[in-house]
């Protein structure tokens, strides 16, 4: 397995465009988080996913970003209009199972978003 | 509300120098603890779990419930042991994470 997948690796864009990110999850794991990574805030949980279903958007920032899951193997992470602030390594992880010490994320490689 | 404080941004050390990365945590619950470990041009990956109680690349962390800690130790840094670590903290299937640490090992 080539573990998650995720694409672009980066991507640079001028304020006010569409940004789409892409992410494929390891084969049979059912929750799919998106992380944003900045320096000033660390990593922070934007939205997870369990069975496709998202259970907890609450770390999504504002109106403008947007996360889908179609199936089980691909979900998306849109933001519309992008700004210069959005500019971070936004992440995608996959887990199987659900809550305990046991519990483990793998992580994509990220994608490093630049918005001029 | 659940916060993983990781007080130290950067932590430069001599290689075969003692290493302590501090994590401190406010959870009303009992809490499961991670540390997770990013290498240069590697991704984010799981470093050790608090319930296993184990030593991983010579790391390892205690928790103490009592001081709400969680910290990473490790008797002699290596120069492969430099990299970024985050401390985080479990709850409903979710990942708290710190603001991580980057740590230096000078040769």
């Amino acid at each position: 397995d080539a573990g998650v997948i995720q694409s672009p690796r980066h991507e640079v864009t001028e304020m006010g465009q569409e940004v789409t990110l892409r992410c494929k999850p390891i084969s049979g794991h059912n929750s799919l988080f998106w992380y944003r990574q900045t320096m000033m805030r660390g990593l922070e949980l934007l939205i997870y996913f369990n069975n496709n279903v998202p259970i907890d958007d609450s770390g999504m920032p504002e109106d403008r970003f947007s996360a889908k899951m179609p199936n089980a193997s691909f979900s998306t992470l849109k933001i519309q209009p992008s700004e210069p602030r959005d500019s971070a390594v936004y992440f995608c992880a996959s887990s199987f199972g659900t809550s305990g010490p046991y519990n483990e994320q793998f992580f994509g490689p990220g994608t490093r978003l630049t918005v001029l | 509300a659940q916060r993983v404080t990781q007080p130290e941004k950067l932590l430069s050390v001599f290689k075969g120098a003692p290493v302590e990365l501090k994590c401190n945590y406010s959870y009303s619950g009992s809490p499961e603890l991670f540390w997770y470990v990013q290498y240069s041009r590697q991704r984010l990956q799981l470093l050790l779990r608090h319930i296993s109680r184990e030593s991983i690349k010579g790391f390892t962390a205690d928790l103490n419930k009592g001081e709400t800690s969680f910290h990473l130790k490790k008797p002699f840094a290596q120069e492969e042991d430099s990299a970024m670590y985050y401390c985080a903290l479990e709850y409903g299937n979710k990942l708290v994470f710190g603001a991580g640490t980057i740590l230096r090992v000078k040769s």
